[in-house]
């Protein structure tokens, strides 16, 4: 079974800092793996899609890399803002029988304060 | 364009009650997908619709469960006399296709409290 994880499960930063949030997964043999954004009570937002033979994305001040063999990802946000504060979720497709499915891990509780 | 659409966005029930939760999804999208988020746990997969394939029904956690999706847009999960441990946020997904390389799009999720 493939399991997800994120480190770290909080994070809290002054406005303007550059910073890195990590997730993990188990099963190397992803699909695809996407970044979530996740306000208090509300859905999620997709940020970021990186294909299993893609290295990174770019969206404005966001940048998402994949190492695929290592089972690992990076989001990196830079001059972090307080409308970033949110919960960032990463989660990966497997192909197979699970088709679609996402794997999410837990998510990282980010708070930029001004 | 509009996204995926859910409706209530909040259900306050009593123990032992049916509820009903709708989905609608992006207009085109072919796969639909509904995830669970409880208190302190992951989103945890339920089920997932592609076309007129039976569904992967293998995430639904009891058989109190079911789930149908008519036309192959609007869906709606059925939880069968409820427990407080129903108590969580249902999320909607849905996608362009049933690939696993298919950008999934959310909906705001209900929140259920079985009291």
């Amino acid at each position: 079974k493939q399991e997800v994880t994120q480190i770290p499960a909080a994070l809290s930063v002054p406005e303007g800092e550059n910073l890195v949030l990590n997730c993990s997964f188990t099963d190397s043999a992803i699909y695809n793996l996407q970044w979530f954004r996740q306000d208090p009570g509300k859905g999620l937002t997709s940020l970021l899609l990186i294909q299993s033979s893609q290295r990174e994305q770019t969206s404005g001040r966001l940048n998402a890399s994949l190492d695929k063999s290592s089972g690992r990802s990076t989001l990196y946000i830079a001059a972090s803002q307080p409308g970033d504060s949110a919960t960032y979720l990463c989660a990966v497709s497997l192909g197979g029988s699970t088709l679609g499915r996402l794997y999410f891990g837990r998510g990282t509780q980010l708070t930029v304060w001004p | 364009g509009a996204g995926v659409s859910q409706s209530p966005s909040n259900k306050v029930t009593e123990k032992g009650k049916d509820v009903e939760l709708r989905c609608d999804p992006i207009s085109g999208h072919t796969a639909l997908y509904w995830y669970r988020q409880s208190l302190g746990q992951g989103l945890e997969f339920l089920i997932y619709f592609q076309g007129n394939s039976a569904p992967d029904k293998s995430g639904l956690p009891s058989d109190r469960f079911s789930a149908e999706r008519t036309g192959g847009s609007v869906s709606t999960l059925t939880i069968q006399r409820t427990q407080q441990e129903d108590s969580a946020v249902y999320l909607c997904a849905s996608s362009l296709g049933g690939g696993a390389h298919n950008e999934q799009f959310f909906g705001p999720g209900t929140r259920l409290t079985v009291l």
